[in-house]
């Protein structure tokens, strides 16, 4: 079984303020993929990253980076100056040898001016 | 890059009657669907898998009679929701993946349901 664990239910941050999301896995799977997904509240579901289990490097796009560090199966998403766009859902998901993706239960980001 | 279309994006009915959400793929073949369905300030859960020309697979917990699930093309899955009830008010997404080994889903703008 797979799950993964969003343990921040809700964030508040005032505007430029950095900010992580954390995102903590579990998988008896060697090769799988991690993602992390924005729901503005519109609904629909915004793609921003999929990194596979054999690709530990950090990465950066923007003022979003995300860092992978599979000895301690986290997968954290940083957005650094936040500004209120960035208000929505935040969901990290896993998907393994079993094509099921799988959802956190989500983080809820607050920004204000 | 690839969209995933979801129609309609919102609908109200009455209790007693059935719906359809279509979920398209608009610039590429999906064989296999997912579909998804998430309450209020919760997560996504999935609901089923759907494979074009088979049997959609059913997650644990889903009324198959219930939720009836149709791929009947490499472009287009339908999932109908047989005699709503309130308690099925709900965000319904779909999502379309290429095949095996492409672990890139692509996301409908999902279906908000709202049964009276």
């Amino acid at each position: 079984a797979q799950k993964v664990t969003q343990a921040q239910t809700e964030i508040s941050v005032v505007e430029k303020e950095d900010v992580t999301l954390d995102c903590v896995y579990e998988t008896r799977d060697t090769t799988y993929y991690l993602f992390w997904y924005k729901q503005p509240p519109s609904g629909e579901l915004v793609f921003l990253i999929r990194r596979n289990s054999f690709d530990e490097q950090n990465e950066i796009s923007g003022r979003y980076s995300w860092n992978f560090q599979k000895s301690t199966s986290s997968f954290n998403f940083t957005i650094t100056a936040s500004q209120v766009v960035d208000s929505a859902v935040y969901f990290c998901a896993l998907i393994g040898t079993a094509s099921k993706l799988t959802f956190g239960t989500g983080t809820r980001l607050q920004v204000t001016l | 890059g690839a969209v995933v279309s979801q129609h309609p994006s919102w609908v109200i009915c009455k209790s007693g009657t059935s719906v359809k959400i279509e979920c398209r793929s608009l610039d590429f073949q999906a064989t296999t669907m997912f579909w998804y369905r998430q309450f209020p300030k919760q997560s996504l859960m999935l609901m089923a898998t759907s494979n074009e020309g088979s049997k959609a697979t059913y997650e644990q917990g889903v009324e198959k009679d219930k939720f009836l699930i149709n791929h009947a093309s490499l472009t287009l899955s339908t999932l109908t929701v047989t005699s709503a009830h309130p308690e099925d008010s709900s965000f319904y997404i779909c999502s379309a993946s290429t095949g095996v080994g492409a672990n890139v889903l692509t996301f409908g703008a999902g279906s908000r349901l709202t049964v009276l």
